[in-house]
């Protein structure tokens, strides 16, 4: 069965330090997606991407943070300049119509010290 | 208010117990209705999926919507231990590139 995967499973930084989270969504998709999961709250909304460009992004997407699809297969996720606050569960999803069903990678654990 | 409220719980049953889990909304516009099975340090996981107003029913598992009152279920018959996750309900409004809005999730516990 076709998934979203996610690397690393765990990234440990230090403040202010740049970090790029890496997602191969599901390879008919065109909708992509990053939300995020700080420990014991809702998963939340960060930014959605179609059509090369971003569809929508919440106010936690600031300028520290950016997203790119380099070639036809990875989707990524940079923190410029990473804060305490940015510790968090970073989860990539796709979909292959806008709407329709999310599929969820695993997840990546960002710890920032 | 917010925009999706859901009791975190712990909710514990017995095993073979049917389970209800439920979510209220205060944006008419939402359109998509959604529940998701989280396991501990992993994604989401899409369990249901259902348009408008309504049932819907796979297997063990029924989603019902009440648009009217704003309110969302599901239902989980026979439960398992295998069923014990968090639940998350999770929607989005009519437009295609809306966000899908997350519910913070009930634990659920089922006792073997």
């Amino acid at each position: 069965e076709p998934e979203v995967t996610q690397t690393p499973s765990h990234q440990v930084t230090q403040m202010g330090q740049e970090v790029i989270l890496r997602c191969v969504p599901i390879s008919n998709h065109l909708y992509f997606y990053w939300y995020r999961q700080i420990l014991g709250q809702k998963v939340e909304f960060l930014v959605s991407f179609y059509n090369n460009e971003i569809s929508e992004k919440s106010e936690i997407f600031d300028d520290q943070f950016s997203v790119e699809r380099p070639d036809g297969s990875n989707f990524t996720l940079k923190i410029r300049s990473t804060k305490l606050e940015d510790s968090a569960m970073y989860f990539c999803a796709s979909a292959a119509d806008g709407n329709e069903k999310l599929f969820f990678g695993s997840g990546t654990q960002l710890s920032v010290l | 208010q917010k925009e999706v409220e859901q009791d975190p719980g712990p909710l514990s049953v017995p095993e073979g117990a049917i389970v209800s889990l439920n979510c209220t909304y205060s944006n008419s516009a939402f359109q998509y209705f959604m529940w998701y099975r989280q396991y501990s340090r992993k994604g989401p996981e899409l369990l249901m999926y259902t348009y408008s107003s309504g049932n819907k029913e796979d297997g063990r598992f029924t989603a019902q919507v009440d648009k009217s009152s704003k309110y969302i279920s599901l239902f989980i018959r026979d439960s398992q231990p295998s069923d014990s996750a968090t639940y998350l309900c999770a929607m989005s409004a009519a437009n295609r590139d809306d966000k899908i809005i997350f519910g913070k999730g009930t634990r659920l516990h089922i006792l073997p």
